[in-house]
């Protein structure tokens, strides 16, 4: 069975510093993705970075980098220099033939 | 650019009405698509998905239907709703790109309350 675990249900971090939302998954297909979506208040997600299983390098977009250790079967995503309006859930997911999420991670950044 | 419309925003329906969700995507042609529902504070639930024109499958057993009768255009529907189909809904899109690049993008999402 696949699954895809965050365990951080909140999270806090002080404004223009970095933060780090974990994110293990458990699979046995060689071939597969992850994905990072954020959803603020209003409900829309938006999609933030992915990573292929083949991928030699940690993405990065912008102030968003995935950290990426296959054998750890880990993906975490880093902001850094958080803003104010980072404050959101964020889910981490998975696919290689279905779309599987996570249980978000909430956070809240402080002023 | 690709661009996807889902409404109504919001919904307020009583327990045993009918439900018709629309989604359309504009901008790529035979795209998947898909219907989530989030219950609050929780994750995402998938509940139907569309490879192509009138090929949809459920993930879960339920109260709902999906129709896809154009290649850019997703329907939910219900014939009588439940209070359990209260949630917010969620469409998306993809077009699977190399090995398993497979980004999905959502639309607004409705929030639905039965009563």
């Amino acid at each position: 069975a696949q699954k895809i675990t965050q365990t951080q249900p909140g999270m806090f971090v002080q404004e223009k510093e970095a933060v780090t939302l974990d994110c293990t998954y458990d699979t046995s297909d060689p071939s597969y993705g992850l994905f990072w979506y954020k959803q603020p208040s209003s409900g829309e997600m938006i999609f933030l970075i992915y990573q292929g299983s083949y991928d030699q390098q940690n993405a990065t977009e912008g102030r968003y980098s995935l950290n990426f250790q296959k054998a750890r079967k880990s993906a975490n995503l880093v902001i850094s220099a958080s803003q104010l309006g980072d404050s959101a859930m964020y889910f981490c997911a998975m696919t290689f033939n279905k779309f599987y999420f996570g249980s978000g991670t909430k956070l809240n950044v402080k002023p | 650019s690709q661009t996807i419309h889902q409404w109504p925003a919001t919904l307020v329906q009583p327990v045993g009405s009918p439900l018709s969700l629309e989604c359309t995507v504009e901008g790529t042609s035979n795209p998947n698509l898909y219907w989530y529902r989030q219950a609050a504070g929780r994750g995402l639930q998938l509940l139907f998905y569309s490879v192509g024109i009138g090929q949809i499958s459920s993930e879960v057993p339920q109260n709902l239907s999906a129709s896809r009768p154009q290649d850019r255009q997703f329907i939910l529907s219900s014939k009588k709703l439940l209070l359990s189909d209260s949630g917010f809904y969620l469409c998306a899109w993809s077009v699977l790109g190399a090995g398993a690049k497979n980004i999905q993008y959502f639309g607004a999402g409705t929030r639905l309350s039965v009563l």
